[in-house]
């Protein structure tokens, strides 16, 4: 069964610093895709950032760009996200979310997600 | 960046009624989209990928269609457990952008 699980979340002060974490199993990590995507309370989704499944190609959105830092341990089937320079707007429930490999498309399982809350 | 323009943002509903939903992206986008469904407080599940196919375990009765820059999802007789939220999501080009999603409501 494919799991991903979100740790690391919680109360940080704006300028502040938090390192998200996904633990996964149930596939071979190593050979996937991965991404954060986040909600703000009681708004849409927002994609924030990608990293191939060797590390190759990273990509951000333009509201983390130079902030935000994506990583991925395929030794420890764990994804990573380097939450610097915290603002009030990247409040949010953070999901992880792999890419698939034998369909098209993305995001085809998701974490139950980790909620970071910014604020003095 | 692709803007997507989803259409009606909520709509009320009885059990049984067909129920479409419009994603409309501000280019062409081929069929890179996929569709998802968000219950509150969990996390969203992918319904449709590639506009049209329909995602392993997923109830026949949801459907997708369209390419380019219009794209529907169906739910061909609506279920109690289909209330929630819908979001459409393109993957053509980077950044990767949603709609604003829709809120399907019991009438």
């Amino acid at each position: 069964e494919v799991q991903l699980v979100e740790s690391g979340g919680g109360l940080v002060k704006p300028g502040g610093s938090l390192r998200l974490s996904c633990a996964t199993s149930g596939f071979t990590f190593s050979s996937y895709g991965m991404n954060w995507v986040r909600q703000a309370p009681g708004k849409g989704l927002e994609w924030v950032s990608f990293i191939s499944s060797s590390t190759t190609y990273i990509y951000y959105a333009d509201s983390v760009k130079g902030r935000f830092t994506i990583s991925k341990d395929n030794a420890k089937n764990s994804l990573y996200l380097q939450m610097d320079s915290l603002r009030a707007e990247d409040t949010a429930v953070y999901y992880c979310a792999r890419d698939p490999v034998y369909t098209r498309g993305r995001f085809d399982y998701w974490g139950q997600g980790i909620l970071v809350t910014v604020s003095s | 960046d692709i803007q997507m323009t989803q259409s009606p943002s909520s709509l009320s509903a009885s059990v049984g009624d067909r129920v479409t939903i419009t994603c409309r992206a501000s280019q062409g986008i081929r069929n890179d989209l996929g569709w998802y469904q968000q219950k509150p407080g969990k996390a969203p599940k992918r319904l449709i990928y590639a506009a049209s196919s329909l995602q392993s375990g997923v109830p026949s009765r949801f459907s997708g269609s369209g390419s380019v820059t219009e794209f529907t999802l169906t739910i061909s007789s609506l279920q109690p457990e289909d209330f929630a939220t819908y979001y459409c999501l393109q993957h053509n080009s980077y950044p990767w952008t949603f709609g604003q999603g829709t809120k399907v409501e019991i009438k």
